[in-house]
C-alpha cells in the first residue's frame, strides 16, 4: 500500500518560532509537494521538487522553505512562524507526468499562538 | 495562469438521490483534470482524471466525470449517493510542469 507520510498529525507553536514539517514517501517518488489548506481557499501551492537537492517555488512561498536531501523526505520550514501560518499542510508525491496521480498524507494542522 | 472554479461551496443531497458537482478551469493548453475527495480527518484521495481520449471518464466509487472543452468544464456526477459519499470534493487541473492548481472545494453533505 503506498504511503505518505507526516510526521505529526497536530502541532502547536509559539510566534517566532522555527518550525519543521517532515514528510515520508515510500513510493520512490520523484515529485513532491508541500500544500497549505484553508477553508474557502482550498489547496494552495507553496513549494515543490522534482529531484533530490532541486526546488521550485509555488503560488505561495513567502514565509517558508524546503529541504530535499534524500528522495523520500521532503521537509517544510517556517523560518520565524506568524499567526497567520495556523492551517493544514499537506505533503503529496507522484512519479514525473503531468497526469499521474499525487498521493497525499493525511496532514499536519499546524495552530501558531 | 492556471485556475479553477468551483462554484458550489456546500450541497446537500439526499441518499440515493443524484449528485453533480460542477468545476470550470482556466488553462492555457490542454488540461490535465483531476477529481480528488478529501473524508473528515483523511488526506485527498483520487476519484478521476482526464488528459486525453474519451471525454466521460469513470472513476471509483461509482463517480464519473465529463469534459467539455467549449464550456472550459469538468462536472461530476454520481446517479446514486451514499451516506458514506459525505466529504469535500476538489477539482484540479495540471500540466506539464507538473503544479496542480486547486479549486476552493465543494462540501457534501448527505441527509438520510
Amino acid at each position: 500500500d503506498v504511503k505518505v507520510t507526516q510526521s505529526s498529525r497536530y502541532l502547536v507553536k509559539r510566534t517566532g518560532e522555527k518550525v519543521f514539517l517532515e514528510c515520508v514517501q515510500d513510493m520512490d517518488h520523484e515529485n513532491m509537494f508541500w500544500y497549505r489548506q484553508d477553508p474557502g481557499l482550498g489547496l494552495r501551492l507553496i513549494y515543490f521538487s522534482y529531484d533530490v537537492k532541486m526546488k521550485e517555488k509555488g503560488d505561495i512561498p513567502e514565509g517558508y522553505s524546503v529541504s530535499r536531501e534524500k528522495k523520500e523526505r521532503f521537509s517544510l520550514i517556517l523560518e520565524s512562524a506568524s499567526t497567520n501560518q495556523t492551517s493544514m499542510y499537506l505533503c503529496a508525491s507522484s512519479s514525473p507526468g503531468a497526469d499521474t496521480e499525487a498521493f497525499f498524507g493525511q496532514g499536519t494542522r499546524l495552530t501558531v499562538v | 495562469a492556471q485556475s479553477v472554479t468551483q462554484p458550489d461551496i456546500h450541497i446537500t443531497v439526499s441518499e440515493g438521490a443524484s449528485l453533480e458537482l460542477r468545476c470550470n478551469y482556466s488553462y492555457g493548453a490542454t488540461p490535465y483534470l483531476f477529481w480528488y475527495v478529501q473524508s473528515p480527518g483523511q488526506g485527498l484521495q483520487l476519484l478521476l482524471k482526464y488528459f486525453s481520449g474519451d471525454t466521460l471518464v469513470q472513476g471509483i466509487k461509482g463517480f464519473e466525470a465529463e469534459f467539455k472543452r467549449s464550456q472550459s468544464s469538468f462536472n461530476l456526477r454520481k446517479p446514486s449517493v451514499h451516506w458514506s459519499d459525505a466529504a469535500e470534493y476538489f477539482c484540479a487541473v495540471g500540466g506539464r510542469d507538473y503544479k496542480l492548481s486547486f479549486g476552493a472545494g465543494t462540501t457534501v453533505t448527505v441527509r438520510a
